[in-house]
């Protein structure tokens, strides 16, 4: 239980263009998403918060105009990195909070396998 | 100073070997502690979750959190290559909610 897709995996893009990245949550409603970024070898940089039905809350520093999240329904978010930049490029990854018990522990997060971006 | 320390390693054991994880903090307001494994280019995969002081075991893995000293220690017993990867603590005030993780620190198990 508590599986967290991500898609797609990978993705190569040219520089300008737009990028939507999908978080699902599989086998339970998640009304809490969390989108994080990751360089290589440092750890997990939360970049926003975002509640089914209602607006993302952005960490500090995080463009909410580049960086576009859509939370539509309690199993699905969207992350559309707009007008990429090679500086973009990262490693991208959700989590999704659970709201009761499960095998692992009571009301926490769990996280998809993560969408690796290169821009060019 | 970051609210959350842990030595990124890499730590080197043989197969077989007790391997011991650790974070400190220094906010006393958390009061979920997690660790996850996270193996290269994959999303971090949760292992332990512990709520306040105390200790839990699942298998090989033990999580120990002492909220008095604002430390918390994962143990692997009997360790295996297949547990080489990068090791997160993470915590919380609430559960569920904002996640504070740690660097992480790099595990290597040699056959």
């Amino acid at each position: 239980g508590a599986v967290v897709s991500q898609h797609p995996s990978w993705v190569i893009c040219k520089s300008g263009t737009s990028v939507k990245i999908e978080c699902r949550s599989l086998d339970f409603q998640a009304t809490t998403m969390f989108w994080y970024r990751q360089f290589p070898k440092q750890s997990l940089m939360l970049m926003a918060t975002s509640n089914e039905g209602s607006k993302a809350t952005y960490e500090q520093g995080v463009e909410k105009d580049k960086f576009l999240i859509n939370h539509a329904s309690l199993t699905l978010s969207t992350l559309t990195v707009t007008s990429a930049h090679p500086e973009d490029s990262s490693f991208y990854i959700c989590s999704a909070r659970t709201s009761g018990s499960t095998q692992r522990g009571t009301d926490t997060q769990y996280f998809g396998p993560g969408t690796r971006l290169t821009v060019l | 100073q970051k609210e959350v320390e842990q030595d990124p390693g890499p730590l080197s054991v043989p197969e077989g070997a007790i391997v011991s994880l650790n974070c400190t903090y220094s906010n006393s307001a958390f009061q979920y502690f997690m660790w996850y494994r996270q193996y290269s280019r994959k999303g971090p995969e949760l292992l332990m979750y512990t709520y306040s002081s105390g200790n839990k075991e699942d298998g090989r893995f033990t999580a120990q959190v002492d909220k008095s000293s604002k430390y918390i220690s994962l143990f692997i017993r009997d360790s295996q290559p297949s547990d080489s990867a990068t090791y997160l603590c993470a915590m919380s005030y609430n559960a569920g909610n904002m996640l504070t993780f740690g660097g992480g620190t790099r595990l290597m198990v040699k056959p």
